[in-house]
């Protein structure tokens, strides 16, 4: 069955760089069509996409974040990981994972991890 | 970016009623649209994708219509369960968007 976990700090400092790991099971982003996303959501806010990576190693990013991101996997290990960088207090957010197969909806997401931004 | 408006914001609404949500993009994308639940504290869930396609599992009273910038998403007969917000994204740029969500709550 497929199933994804969000894994990293749950307190950054402003300025500091945020990492974050996806670990997945259940499928392999070595095949053709899958994807895998992150998207987040501040507390009481609406989702927001930030970025994502395909089986092909294509990469996409938010335009207003992507100066800030950058995504990747490894294969062998079965993870993808979001760099953040330059973190403010307005970047506190729960930060999810999503699979995807290309046009196709984010049919199976993380339980998310809260990320807080203060000093 | 493809800009997603959803609404209404919020809508009350007894258990039985007909809810219908909308969603429109700042451009066409075909069918490439999929909808979203989300109850407090869970990730969301996927109910239709490609705008009228039912994800495995979802109840029939779950509906999705629409193509081009106009999508629908309609709950038949709204159960206790349903309360819940719901949000539409588009999956046509691989820049995804997502609407600013619809919370549907108890009248």
């Amino acid at each position: 069955q497929v199933t994804l976990r969000e894994s990293g700090p749950a307190l950054v400092k402003p300025t500091q760089t945020l990492t974050l790991t996806c670990t997945f099971s259940g499928f392999s982003l070595s095949t053709s069509g899958m994807c895998v996303s992150w998207i987040r959501q501040p507390p009481g806010k609406a989702l927001e996409w930030l970025a994502r990576i395909d089986w092909d190693d294509d990469k996409y990013y938010s335009t207003s974040l992507k100066t800030r991101l950058t995504i990747s996997k490894d294969t062998s290990k079965n993870q993808v990981v979001l760099t953040m960088t330059n973190m403010d207090p307005v970047d506190t957010a729960t930060y999810y994972c999503a699979r995807s197969n290309r046009g196709d909806g984010l049919d199976y997401w993380g339980q998310g991890t809260l990320v807080t931004v203060s000093s | 970016d493809i800009q997603m408006t959803q609404s209404p914001s919020s809508l009350s609404a007894s258990v039985g009623d007909r809810v219908t949500i909308t969603c429109r993009a700042s451009q066409s994308i075909s069918s490439y649209l999929n909808w979203y639940q989300q109850k407090p504290g869970k990730a969301p869930k996927l109910l239709i994708y490609a705008a009228s396609s039912l994800q495995s599992g979802v109840p029939s009273r779950f509906s999705g219509s629409g193509s081009g910038t106009d999508f629908t998403l309609t709950i038949s007969s709204l159960q206790p369960e349903d309360f819940a917000t719901y949000y539409c994204q588009q999956s046509y740029h691989p820049q995804l968007t997502f609407g600013g969500g619809t919370k549907v709550e108890i009248k």
